[in-house]
């Protein structure tokens, strides 16, 4: 079974915070998502990333930026934090992007909350 | 580009009875693929069951099926004899040949199932 651990679970900020949430798989998958849900709009993808060192622009990227530093790590960075970025953070690995047919495997999502 | 529209917000069933959670897509591309994730009340995201453009046999898998109209381009997730624990929100994606990186969800259809 495919293990996706995220940290922190819960996060609390101020506008203008700092905040790093990280993404650790441990199953040599190539592919790692950030995505972010609201209600109404389901999951949202922020950046993805195929391998160490890569980073690939998802479909709402402003105001994040991304870092992936090993095939096991990915990070989600928000350098100044807006109000209109509390949500509920998940990321997700799969096993390769040469098909369409993988699936994907979740953590167990971050909340964050900007004051 | 692709997307994924799921109407229906909330539904609520009578436990033992079948349901249908309707979703429609849009894409340009000739292949592409189909899933249906399920989320539970602790949060946790998992996949159930997958749809290949080019397979013309409706998936299933356990309780769970699809029902796949492809000039409509819809996919109608079935759970037959629903149970108390499949109450939870589940969500339609949608994986193309295009863009077979990135998998793009619907906004989620919430499911109650009561005794």
């Amino acid at each position: 079974e495919a293990a996706v651990t995220q940290s922190p679970r819960n996060k609390v900020t101020v506008t203008g915070g700092n905040v790093t949430l990280s993404c650790r798989q441990t199953n040599s998958h190539n592919y790692m998502y950030w995505y972010r849900q609201d209600t109404g709009h389901g999951l949202r993808l922020i950046h993805y990333s195929y391998g160490a060192g890569n980073l690939q622009i998802g479909d709402v990227p402003d105001g994040y930026k991304a870092t992936r530093t090993t095939q096991e790590d990915f990070f989600l960075l928000l350098e100044l934090a807006s109000p209109s970025q509390t949500s509920l953070y998940f990321c997700a690995s799969s096993v390769a992007g040469t098909t369409s047919a993988e699936t994907l495997y979740f953590g167990s999502g971050t909340r964050l909350t900007v004051l | 580009a692709q997307k994924v529209t799921q109407t229906q917000t909330s539904i609520s069933v009578m436990e033992k009875t079948t349901v249908t959670m309707d979703c429609v897509y849009e894409t340009q591309d000739s292949s592409y693929f189909l899933f249906w994730y399920k989320q539970t009340a602790s949060g946790e995201i998992v996949f159930l069951i997958r749809q290949d453009s080019y397979k013309k046999e409706n998936a299933t898998v356990g309780h769970y099926s699809l029902n796949f109209q492809k000039p409509k381009s819809s996919i109608g997730l079935i759970i037959t004899a629903t149970q108390i624990e499949d109450s939870a929100v589940y969500f339609c994606a949608m994986r193309t040949s295009s863009s077979f990186s990135k998998l793009v969800f619907g906004q989620g259809t919430s499911l109650s199932v009561v005794p």
